[in-house]
């Protein structure tokens, strides 16, 4: 079956840097995905990975190793706003989208 | 700016009643959408693949004859909640895809639809 694991949730303070894990076991790879959900709204697309490495975008940084089947998402200069869930996204063989649970990011002041 | 526009943002209707949810995208042609429902504290659950000019795909346990869903234009799906009840409040939300651009591009969401059932 086709699986995406991520802590359920973490803690950290404002100011500081955060990593969030992502390993997956899907049917193919066609790239994957991090969005960001606040509570009560809809996702918003943060970052795209189809080959290994590390793609910068501001405060935010994602990375990716196709043979590990992981990837994480950097989160530095934490601020209060940046309290959500961040989910993980496979696109697969049949280019259909397999969604992690989803990592609850609390940030403390 | 949004590039998936959702509507209506909230509901709130009567047991029994049908509930019309309209998904369009704005700046592009969209041959696939998505439809997904999340429960609170829970992930996203996909419930059906909207394609534009046949049938949906429906996921396992999802049915078909309760949630209806149309795809009659390249910009516009609507999912329609026959007979709603309480259990079927949740969040609703679509998403679409910008195939032109490539396969692997991302989905764009809609704002979701709160449906409140009472």
């Amino acid at each position: 079956g086709q699986n995406i694991d991520q802590p359920t949730e973490m803690t950290a303070t404002e100011g500081a840097i955060v990593q969030i894990n992502c390993t997956y076991q899907t049917s193919g790879f066609n790239g994957l995905f991090w969005y960001q959900q606040h509570a009560g709204e809809a996702p918003t697309f943060l970052s795209y990975n189809v080959l290994d490495g590390l793609e910068e975008k501001g405060r935010f940084s994602s990375f990716l190793s196709r043979s590990k089947g992981y990837s994480y998402l950097l989160l530095k200069e934490l601020q209060m706003k940046d309290s959500a869930s961040y989910l993980c996204a496979v696109l697969d063989s049949n280019y259909q989208l397999i969604w992690g649970a989803g990592t609850k990011l609390i940030i403390k002041p | 700016g949004a590039v998936v526009s959702q509507h209506p943002s909230w509901v709130i209707c009567k047991s029994g009643t049908s509930v019309k949810i309209e998904c369009r995208s704005l700046d592009f042609q969209a041959t696939t959408m998505f439809w997904y429902r999340q429960f609170p504290k829970q992930s996203l659950m996909l419930m059906a693949t909207s394609n534009e000019g046949s049938k949906a795909t429906y996921e396992q346990g999802v049915e078909k004859d309760k949630f209806l869903i149309n795809h009659a234009s390249l910009t516009l799906s609507t999912l329609t909640v026959t007979s709603a009840h309480p259990e079927d409040s949740s969040f609703y939300i679509c998403s679409a895809r910008d195939h032109r651009k490539g396969d692997g591009q991302p989905q764009h969401f809609g704002d979701g639809t709160r449906l409140s059932i009472l």
